[in-house]
């Protein structure tokens, strides 16, 4: 059966450390992979997307590598702050330009003073 | 803020009744998707509207409808409401053309209460 994993248990980290959140699947072919961040309560907010011929993609302190052999995408926040703590949700896109994305049940992220 | 606006935040309902919400997409976006996120999951994919069409569906009943506008706008309607429909529904507009990037900008949702 197909399935995306995220760690389950919330990460804590202190600030400043970096903090690497995984996003693995089976059965999966994905034309896109993309990660959100969501807060409580909140609707999830676009941070990064990479494509399947695609290995690393980087904004600001924020990057996604994207192995599709290994069937893993991996987050990193550098230089990370309290203000970074939320929920990272990621999603595959089996069509491409189509946007029909599925999520997994994504990671809660804790950095502290 | 993502220019998706949606209604009403909150609502709370008994089984067996309907349901209507409704979603504006953003400016210049033609293509509409709806989520329902149960506490503690990640958004399911209910279905995606496309020139006032549906143009993909998730595993969802038949009781859960939908309609897109012609001026983009959207509702998501509800029947025969059940105690496990009770969730945060999202609404995430997103643009189809050439240069689609494929990213969704989700509104805030609307958190609906089965009792």
């Amino acid at each position: 059966s197909q399935k995306i994993e995220q760690n389950s248990e919330a990460l804590n980290i202190q600030e400043g450390k970096t903090a690497t959140l995984t996003c693995n699947y089976t059965n999966y072919s994905p034309a896109y992979l993309q990660w959100y961040r969501q807060d409580p309560g909140r609707g999830p907010v676009f941070l990064l997307l990479i494509r399947e011929n695609e290995k690393e993609k980087r904004k600001e302190r924020l990057k996604v590598t994207f192995d599709t052999t290994l069937k893993q995408s991996l987050f990193h926040i550098t230089a990370s702050q309290p203000a970074d703590s939320a929920t990272y949700l990621c999603a595959l896109d089996m069509r491409s330009g189509y946007s029909t994305l599925t999520f997994g049940k994504g990671t809660m992220l804790l950095v502290s003073p | 803020e993502t220019g998706v606006t949606q209604s009403p935040t909150h609502l709370i309902k008994t089984r067996g009744q309907q349901v209507t919400l409704r979603c504006s997409s953003q400016s210049g976006h033609n293509t509409v998707s709806w989520y329902q996120q149960a506490l503690g999951q990640g958004p399911q994919f209910i279905f995606q509207y496309y020139r006032e069409e549906e143009n993909g569906r998730g595993n969802f009943p038949p009781r859960f409808s939908g309609l897109q506008f012609p001026n983009y706008s959207s509702e998501l309607n509800v029947n025969a409401l059940e105690l496990d429909d009770s969730a945060l529904y999202l609404c995430a507009s997103s643009t189809r053309t050439g240069l689609n990037t494929g990213e969704l900008f989700f509104g805030e949702g609307s958190r609906l209460t089965v009792l």
